[in-house]
């Protein structure tokens, strides 16, 4: 079975523009989550999904957006970016009875 | 609100010595508690949780973790250590057992010297 995919891998973007980070859950994981690991740092969470609906939120302004599909997949959307937002973006899923798995992530650098 | 603290940020340890990798939480609510490796460019992959029950947890690649609910601490222990063991350990904690909303430690950065 697959696990989390997550693209791009790696991406680069200016200050200013917009970006959009896509991941598919494991197969039959109805919940996604959304994390941002700058270099150095622990993640931080950023969202979570369920069934296509927000469930919690992080403390990250109103730039960060995210929302899930009915196949479960989910893109995050990161609008005006700014340098500090060069990061590791992990997703992870899971279901009702199963941890957190978590994808590769996606290596995000503004420049 | 809940967060997590994990007291080393480096932790230097010679091949097939013990080591422990120290982590205190704080939480209102019930807790589960969670331990991640992180190896270079890679995803979080989960090492153990404690969900309930025993406090003495048993994970992957011989590690375990005891947690105390009193001193509020879940700390990893593994009692021989590997070169490959090389890598950055991250502390989490989650109002759900199925952890899509965890709080994660700054980590630590356990190297294994030969």
């Amino acid at each position: 079975d697959a696990g989390v995919t997550q693209s791009p891998t790696h991406l680069i973007k200016t200050r200013g523009q917009h970006v959009t980070l896509r991941c598919s859950p494991i197969s039959g994981h109805k919940s996604v989550s959304w994390y941002q690991q700058v270099l150095g740092q622990g993640p931080q969470f950023i969202f979570q999904y369920y069934e296509k609906e927000e469930r919690g939120r992080g403390n990250f302004p109103d730039r960060f957006s995210a929302r899930q599909f009915p196949n479960y997949s989910s893109e995050l959307n990161v609008n005006a970016l700014l340098l500090g937002d060069s990061a590791l973006y992990l997703c992870a899923s899971s279901s009702w009875n199963t941890e957190a798995f978590f994808g590769q992530g996606t290596r995000l650098t503004v420049v | 609100a809940q967060s997590v603290t994990q007291l080393d940020s480096q932790v230097p340890v010679f091949e097939e010595a013990p080591v422990e990798l120290r982590c205190n939480y704080s939480s209102s609510v019930s807790v589960y508690l969670f331990w991640y490796v992180q190896y270079p460019n890679q995803g979080l992959q989960l090492l153990l949780k404690y969900l309930s029950g025993s406090t003495l947890v048993k994970g992957i690649n011989g590690f375990e973790a005891e947690f105390n609910k009193s001193q509020t601490s879940f700390h990893l222990r593994k009692p021989s250590v590997h070169i490959s063991d090389t890598a950055e350990y991250f502390c989490a904690v989650s109002s759900q057992a199925n952890n899509n909303d965890m709080r994660f430690g700054a980590g630590t950065r356990l190297t294994v010297k030969p």
